[in-house]
């Protein structure tokens, strides 16, 4: 069954702990996304990366932290200088270069809460 | 300055029942024009990607259509079920602005279909 897995589906952290999203493709795709999702608002990049051991930052890339040290998985980790981290994370991945025409596949996101 | 608006903001239709939603882009140089259908705590799920040469596309109930001349996108979903309830989220793929090319995410548009 292929896909992209997020794991948790929900996360409580108290303010100023790191916590690490996880992110797993086996769709054997290169590139691979992070988005952040608030009530209201459409999605905004965090980070990309297009090939293993390398990543971008995004519009959002501050407070954030990324790692791409295989191709299936790319987590996320929201440090303790992130302002507001409560929000819907979504993972993404496309066979081809970001920003292109390559369709991106959505993982389902993990809820965080930060109180 | 949100450079993807979606409208209406929110839509309650019967089941059976048709309905068109709308999306304007500013976004220039354009490269291509996607539709997410997003379920509640869900990540989206692609319904169709456009570049500028086309002018419609069919997923099956949904119709996508584009005019590249005057920016407008709509998706235009046929005899609506109960589980078409979901949020449809409008991304446009271009050069924003100057910068760099990005995917521009719209707000999305609430349908809701009633029994």
């Amino acid at each position: 069954d292929g896909g992209i897995t997020q794991s948790p589906k929900y996360l409580f952290r108290k303010e100023g702990q790191n916590v690490t999203l996880s992110c797993e493709q086996n769709l054997n795709h290169d590139a691979m996304y992070w988005y952040r999702q608030d009530p209201g608002q459409g999605l905004r990049l965090i980070y990309y990366s297009q090939i293993v051991n390398d990543f971008q930052k995004g519009d959002i890339a501050e407070g954030y932290s990324v790692s791409r040290e295989k191709k299936e998985s790319f987590p996320l980790t929201v440090t303790s200088a992130q302002k507001n981290p409560t929000a819907f994370y979504l993972c993404a991945s496309s066979i081809g270069p970001p920003l292109s025409t390559y369709e991106q596949y959505f993982g389902p996101g993990t809820r965080l809460t930060v109180t | 300055k949100n450079q993807v608006e979606q409208s209406p903001q929110s839509l309650i239709i019967l089941e059976g029942k048709n309905c068109t939603l709308q999306c304007n882009y500013t976004v220039s140089p354009f490269s291509n024009l996607r539709w997410y259908k997003q379920d509640t705590g869900r990540g989206p799920v692609s319904l169709t990607i456009m570049t500028f040469s086309e002018n419609t596309k069919s997923n099956g109930r949904y119709t996508a259509t584009l005019d590249a001349d005057t920016k407008q996108s709509s998706l235009h979903i046929t005899a609506s079920q109960l589980s078409d309830s979901a949020s449809y989220i409008c991304v446009v793929s271009g050069i924003p602005q100057g910068g760099s090319e990005k995917l521009v995410f719209g707000k999305g548009t609430k349908l809701t279909v009633n029994p």
